[in-house]
């Protein structure tokens, strides 16, 4: 069975940092791995989708790595914004695919001014 | 202009009452799917469909019911509602199916309260 852990649960920065999120899993045969944003009381939105043949995928001032072998994955924000509070969650598909995402617990990010 | 609606955005309701949540998305996708976010914020997936047939039904008790009348809507019926249901439910949508190549969109959620 497949699980996703997020570390760490909540980091708080000041406003400039450059910051790294990391999600893993315990399951390497994936199919991809998703990165979104949820603001509170929000719907979730996509920010990066990172195919299990690829390495990264850059998106403006947000990198995600994909390591599938070692069941890793991080997001880096360059230059952190207050605007870029929110939670952020981590979810793998697995290889046999039907689109059942599995998702981590989630870091909680806050930016301050 | 939204992309994966939900209504109603809240609801609350009694312990054993019946409550249905809609969901539509405009995105021309081909599967759609319910999520369930608890108080501890995990998301679990519940239902998902794929042209109008069931593809994923996870161990869910049959008092959920989901029903996808056509491609663009999946609405959620719940019977007896407990007190364990309350939490945040959100639909989702995406292309490609079975492939599962592609982004899933979210829609706004829907918070359900049981008292």
């Amino acid at each position: 069975k497949q699980e996703v852990t997020q570390i760490p649960a909540a980091l708080s920065v000041p406003e400039g940092e450059n910051l790294v999120l990391n999600c893993s899993f315990t399951d390497s045969a994936i199919y991809n791995l998703q990165w979104f944003r949820q603001d509170p009381g929000k719907g979730l939105t996509s920010l990066l989708l990172i195919q299990s043949s690829q390495r990264e995928q850059t998106s403006g001032r947000l990198n995600a790595s994909l390591d599938k072998s070692s069941g890793r994955s991080t997001l880096y924000i360059a230059a952190s914004q207050p605007g870029d509070s929110a939670t952020y969650l981590c979810a793998v598909r697995p290889g046999t695919s039907y689109g059942k995402l599995t998702f981590g617990q989630g870091t909680i990010l806050t930016v301050h001014p | 202009d939204t992309a994966v609606s939900q209504t109603p955005k809240y609801l609350v309701t009694q312990m054993g009452n019946d409550k249905s949540i809609k969901c539509e998305q405009n995105l021309g996708h081909d599967t759609m799917y319910w999520y369930k976010q608890d108080s501890k914020k995990f998301l679990k997936i519940m239902f998902s469909y794929n042209n109008k047939e069931l593809i994923i039904n996870e161990t869910v008790p049959n008092r959920f019911s989901p029903k996808s009348p056509d491609k663009a809507h999946l609405n959620l019926h719940i019977n007896s509602l407990e007190l364990g249901d309350s939490a945040v439910y959100f639909c989702a949508s995406s292309q490609g199916g079975l492939a599962g190549r592609y982004t899933q969109y979210f829609g706004p959620g829907t918070r359900l309260t049981v008292l």
